[in-house]
C-alpha cells in the first residue's frame, strides 16, 4: 500500500537560509510525487510534481525537490527562505496504477524567523 | 477564469444533524474531488466525482455521500453528524481525473464545527 511520511511536524529557520522539508513514501509502482502548500484561510497551492520524467523538479516560488527512488524520498528545498514562505507543506504521493488514489502526509510547518 | 470557490465558509452543526456543503468548479473542469482535513492532519481523501458520476471513494461510511451537476459543481451532504466529523472540507477540481498530469485546483475549504 502506498504512504507518506514528513519527517518534521515543524521546522524553523531564519530569513535568508536554506529551507529543507523532509518527505519519505512507499508505493508499489511507480509513483507521482507532489508538494502543496497551504497558506491560512487558502486553498492548497500545488508547489512542483514529479511524474517519472527529471529526478530534479523546479517548482513555483524557487522551491525544487529531488526524487531519489534508491532513498524513496522526495524532499523540498529553497536556498533562501523568505517571510512569506511560512505555510503548512505537504507531501503527496499518487500511484497511477491504484486509480490515481491521493495520499497526503500529515504536513510540516514552516516557521520563519527573522 | 474564477477559481474554485466553497460555500459556506463557516458552519456550526450539533450532533445527528445533517449539512451539506457546495462547492463550484473552476471554469472547464469536470472533475471534482472533496478531502476532510482535522486539526493538524493532512487532507485525506472522501470521494470523487467525474461527469456526474462517483469515480473513487476513500474509507469514509455511507453517511457521507455527494452529487455532480451537470454544470460540474458539486455538493457533499453528511448525515447523522458526529462530533469528529469537525474539520475543513476541502473540494478541488480538475481537468479530466486527477493523474499526475492533471493538476488538482482547491478550494478555501469550509470549516465545519460539530457540537
Amino acid at each position: 500500500a502506498q504512504s507518506v511520511t514528513q519527517l518534521d511536524s515543524h521546522v524553523s529557520v531564519s530569513e535568508g537560509t536554506p529551507v529543507l522539508l523532509r518527505c519519505n513514501y512507499s508505493s508499489s509502482y511507480s509513483p507521482s510525487l507532489f508538494w502543496y502548500v497551504q497558506h491560512p484561510n487558502k486553498g492548497l497551492q500545488l508547489l512542483l510534481k514529479y511524474t517519472s520524467a527529471a529526478t530534479l523538479v523546479k517548482g513555483i516560488n524557487g522551491f525544487e525537490a529531488e526524487f531519489k527512488k534508491s532513498e524513496t524520498s522526495f524532499h523540498l528545498t529553497k536556498p533562501s527562505a523568505h517571510m512569506s514562505d511560512a505555510a503548512e507543506y505537504f507531501c503527496v504521493v499518487s500511484d497511477p496504477g491504484r486509480d490515481d488514489k491521493i495520499i497526503f502526509g500529515k504536513g510540516t510547518r514552516l516557521h520563519i524567523l527573522p | 477564469e474564477t477559481g474554485v470557490t466553497q460555500s459556506p465558509t463557516h458552519l456550526i452543526k450539533t450532533r445527528g444533524q445533517q449539512v451539506t456543503l457546495r462547492c463550484s468548479s473552476q471554469s472547464g473542469h469536470n472533475t471534482v474531488s472533496w478531502y476532510q482535513q482535522a486539526l493538524g492532519q493532512g487532507p485525506q481523501f472522501i470521494f470523487q466525482y467525474y461527469r456526474e458520476e462517483e469515480n473513487g471513494r476513500g474509507n469514509f461510511p455511507p453517511r457521507f455521500s455527494g452529487l455532480q451537476f451537470p454544470n460540474y459543481s458539486s455538493e457533499l451532504n453528511v448525515n447523522a453528524l458526529e462530533l469528529d466529523d469537525s474539520a475543513l472540507y476541502l473540494c478541488a477540481s480538475s481537468l479530466d481525473r486527477p493523474t499526475s498530469y492533471n493538476e488538482q485546483f482547491f478550494g478555501p475549504g469550509t470549516r465545519l464545527t460539530v457540537l
